[in-house]
């Protein structure tokens, strides 16, 4: 079965802070993806990538970065957190291009930033 | 754009009712279809999927088939069960494509 963990299920941050959220899978897996969850708004996605050091702006990138060192790992970096980032933050991971392979998702960190 | 319209919630059903939540696509491609299932405090699994025209995907009593002429893929179960109480995401992915499209999820609530 795939794997997918999220390094924390609850942060608590302070305004301004940086703020890391750290993804790991185990499927070898080429594609990731973070996406925000907020009621009402579904699933949002910031940044995926699709290969080791490539990444690409999703829907709603702005105040956001990520990094993608090693095939395993993709981080969501949020450079000076504001409170409008409070948030659910969901990863997933995706085989390749294949367009019948599904996403599989961690159980998400939800972010309180204060 | 491609997208994915889902009906409206909260669903609120008694515990063997029968179950129709809809959802209807919109792609510039040949899409593979997906519901997953969000549980409370949880990461999304995926339910079911198809990947062409009149495949019927199925799991754990959910069901759910791929029509072309409607560009519909809603879901559905017989009885549904307390346990089923969640938040239902129907999506989509076109060859070539990385990006997976989200409808923006419908809470269902069995009530025993």
């Amino acid at each position: 079965d795939v794997k997918v963990t999220q390094s924390s299920r609850y942060l608590v941050k302070r305004t301004g802070e940086k703020v890391f959220l750290e993804c790991v899978q185990d499927m070898d897996h080429e594609n990731m993806f973070w996406y925000r969850q907020d009621p009402g708004l579904g699933l949002r996605l910031i940044y995926f990538s699709y290969d080791v050091k490539m990444k690409e702006k999703g829907d709603i990138p702005e105040g956001y970065s990520v990094s993608r060192e090693k095939k395993e790992r993709f981080s969501l970096i949020l450079e000076s957190a504001s409170t409008n980032q409070t948030s659910m933050y969901l990863c997933a991971s995706s085989p390749g291009l294949g367009r019948d392979q599904p996403q599989h998702f961690g159980d998400g960190t939800r972010l309180s930033i204060l | 754009g491609d997208s994915v319209t889902q009906m409206e919630g909260p669903v609120t059903l008694s515990e063997e009712a029968f179950l129709t939540i809809n959802c209807t696509y919109t792609a510039t491609g040949y899409p593979s279809l997906f519901w997953y299932v969000q549980y409370p405090g949880e990461g999304l699994q995926l339910l079911l999927k198809a990947t062409k025209a009149d495949d019927k995907g199925s799991n754990k009593g959910f069901e759910a088939t791929y029509r072309k002429e409607t560009t519909s893929f809603h879901l559905e179960k017989g009885s549904v069960q307390v346990s089923d109480s969640a938040v239902y995401f129907c999506a989509l992915r076109t060859w070539g494509a990385y990006k997976y499209i989200f409808g923006t999820g419908t809470r269902l609530k069995v009530l025993a």
